[in-house]
């Protein structure tokens, strides 16, 4: 099965500056990559995705990258705010037709200091 | 739009005491749905998911059950607690129709005493 390695565990940014967050996976039938973004004592919300056919995408100060031959994904996030604050976790899973199911990483803990 | 709609909010059970939580989903039909467990500063545990009405998959052995009676409502349940059974639980869903991406709910916050 589908196995997840998130890193790091907690990141330390001053607002302002850029924050990495990487992601491993096994199973290269993967073929969907979500990050959710959870804030205390919410749902995880999810901030973007990508798809296995495509390599890279943006959304304002957000982007992910996908190296399917890596088997890695990365989640880039420009010009931090302390509101971007939060806990982060990547995804990886096989969608295929109606159905689909996700493996998480074990989350990272952003702390954006002003 | 679609909405999920989870509750209650947060639960404090005495151990060997019964559990269900409740969730709905409205805005959309036929989706997936999904329960899943996050230990406090851990990841996100997959308990149940379920394609269809009274169809329930099982990903982890545990005291725990899970019911679908209708389309959009996915029940979580135990007959007896236990101590390990506290933490954050999350309902969610997907479709097709959405790109199988999975859409959370808010949360229920279960304290086991």
């Amino acid at each position: 099965g589908e196995n997840v390695e998130q890193h790091p565990s907690t990141l330390s940014v001053q607002e302002g500056d850029s924050a990495v967050i990487k992601c491993t996976y096994s199973d290269s039938a993967s073929n969907y990559f979500p990050w959710y973004k959870q804030e205390l004592g919410k749902g995880p919300q999810l901030i973007i995705d990508i798809r296995s056919n495509v390599g890279e995408k943006k959304d304002q100060r957000i982007a992910v990258t996908l190296n399917k031959t890596a088997k890695h994904f990365s989640l880039h996030i420009t010009e931090t705010q302390p509101e971007d604050s939060a806990v982060y976790f990547c995804a990886a899973g096989l969608v295929r037709g109606s159905q689909g199911n996700l493996i998480f990483g074990k989350g990272t803990k952003l702390s954006v200091k002003p | 739009s679609q909405t999920i709609h989870q509750w209650p909010a947060t639960l404090v059970q005495p151990v060997g005491s019964p559990l269900s939580l409740e969730c709905t989903v409205e805005g959309t039909s036929n989706p997936n749905l999904y329960w899943y467990r996050q230990a406090a500063g851990r990841g996100l545990q997959l308990l149940f998911y379920s394609v269809g009405i009274g169809q329930i998959s099982s990903e982890v052995p545990q005291n725990l059950s899970a019911s679908r009676p209708q389309d959009r409502q996915f029940i979580l349940s135990s007959k007896k607690l236990l101590l390990s059974d506290s933490g954050f639980y999350l309902c969610a869903w997907s479709t097709h129709a959405a790109g199988n991406t999975i859409y959370f709910g808010e949360g229920s916050w279960l304290t086991v005493v």
